[in-house]
């Protein structure tokens, strides 16, 4: 699977919106990128996927660059309760579905 | 609907005790099951995971050993816990033929 670079820390203004980039140049094309996040002391939380397209849920959007190096999670307007670590995972899906998950980006939302 | 469920929530053990960690989903049938280990504000390590009962892959070398008896059942245990087993544990699972794992509540254990 492909590595992943996440800056390990941001900050965001309630009620903007929040920008989290994620690195994946070596991403081949056959591999997905997800973005997962977690709150303190719960398990991760499941956000969005993706292969080339930009996607969007109820959640988030995902921003994926033409050449697929980098990918953008946003979450339009970040409250107090999206305070997490957020994992950008690259892999390629397969029936095992194994991930790894590196140190991720963590996001503080502040009043 | 689906749940994951662990237990125990917190657990604080000896070293050179044995460990058992259960791990047990419903709502869904043969799912892939998954073992991950969280230290402090790090990533997640994948430990074993599981494409159906009696089916075990290691990912890292350890003293840890995972077993799955039941179908919707996953057990991490040890024999004898060193110091260096602290951390959060987690389960997951997944429906075969689609990508997204769903995470239980995980047990943070102390190894003193």
């Amino acid at each position: 699977d492909a590595k992943t670079t996440q800056p390990p820390s941001m900050d965001c203004a309630e009620g903007r919106a929040a920008n989290l980039p994620c690195n994946h140049s070596t991403i081949s094309g056959n591999e997905y990128v997800y973005w997962y996040r977690q709150i303190h002391s719960q398990g991760p939380q499941y956000i969005i996927h993706g292969l080339k397209n930009n996607e969007t849920n109820e959640m988030a959007s995902l921003i994926i660059t033409e050449d697929r190096k980098s990918s953008t999670l946003i979450l339009p307007h970040a409250t107090l309760r999206d305070t997490a670590v957020y994992y950008c995972i690259v892999r390629v899906s397969t029936n095992a579905g194994k991930s790894t998950f590196g140190d991720g980006t963590t996001l503080t939302v502040k009043p | 609907s689906q749940t994951i469920h662990q237990w125990p929530a917190t657990l604080v053990q000896p070293v050179g005790s044995p460990l058992s960690l259960e791990c047990t989903v419903e709502g869904t049938s043969n799912p892939n099951l998954y073992w991950y280990r969280q230290a402090a504000g790090r990533g997640l390590q994948l430990l074993f995971y599981s494409v159906g009962i009696g089916q075990i892959s290691s990912e890292v070398p350890q003293n840890l050993s995972a077993s799955r008896p039941q179908d919707r059942q996953f057990i991490l245990s040890s024999k004898k816990l060193l110091l260096s087993d602290s951390g959060f544990y987690l389960c997951a699972w997944r429906y075969k033929g689609t990508d997204t794992q769903y995470f239980g509540p995980g047990t943070r254990l102390t190894v003193l």
